[in-house]
């Protein structure tokens, strides 16, 4: 079955960086546009960031754009986002999501992994 | 980035059904449709629904959807202690170029 599976969280300190990496299984990523999205504790989904297919074009939300870098790895079937100068409220679990068309259509998200809790604190 | 609009809470007897709303505009639900994910505390978003009606393999059938313009619909019926979770619609927005998420709809079952 379709599996995502994220790694990489932990707690850090204000500033600092940090790695996510989401593996999948089950399919082939390669002709998918993947995404990040995140949910501070408590609180509501938030959309991060996403890449298409051939990592040709990358969009981020306005809350992470500059200090956030997605990227993937196809031959590894792998989805990355690299955190920079992190603040407080980058603290939440952090989903690898998958878009439900092959290409660039835009569409809803038909796998989630189970997360990878970051956790800013000084 | 604003998001879609959905009420905090929403608390029905057991057996009894539920419509959550969703409501966005022209550039995100009245445009490309809105998808709803169901959440119990501890576990990732699951998919209940797409594309405003579709319903994926393996989802109940008391689950339904529907779009009226610019707001999406998610009715349950036959209420069921397991049904107790957060709701949450999505779409992508056109405008913004953003997947845009509602705040969530804490369903009590009671």
């Amino acid at each position: 079955q379709v599996q995502l599976v994220e790694s990489g969280g932990g707690v850090v300190q204000p500033g600092r960086s940090l790695s996510l990496s989401c593996a999948a299984s089950g399919l082939s990523i390669s002709d998918y546009i993947m995404h990040w999205v995140r949910q501070a504790p408590g609180k509501g989904l938030e959309w991060v960031a996403e890449i298409y297919p051939a990592a040709t074009i990358t969009t981020y939300a306005d809350s992470v754009r500059g200090r956030f870098t997605i990227s993937r790895d196809n031959s590894k079937n792998t989805l990355y986002l690299h955190m920079d100068s992190l603040r407080l409220e980058d603290t939440a679990l952090y989903y690898c999501a998958k878009g439900a068309t092959p290409g660039t259509w835009h569409d809803f998200f038909d796998y989630w992994g189970q997360g990878a809790l970051v956790t800013v604190s000084s | 980035q604003a998001g879609l609009a959905q009420p905090p809470s929403v608390s029905r007897d057991l057996r009894q059904t539920a419509t959550l709303t969703c409501t966005g505009n022209i550039n995100n639900v009245g445009n490309q449709g809105a998808a709803w994910l169901q959440q119990h505390q501890g576990h990732p978003p699951k998919l209940l629904s797409f594309r405003n009606s579709v319903r994926p393999s393996g989802i109940s059938e008391r689950f339904s959807s529907s779009r009226s313009g610019d707001t999406a619909s998610l009715t349950i019926v036959g209420l069921q202690p397991e049904d107790e979770a957060d709701y949450y619609c999505s779409a992508w927005d056109t405008g913004l170029n953003v997947m845009v998420f509602g705040g969530g709809t804490k369903l009590t079952v009671l």
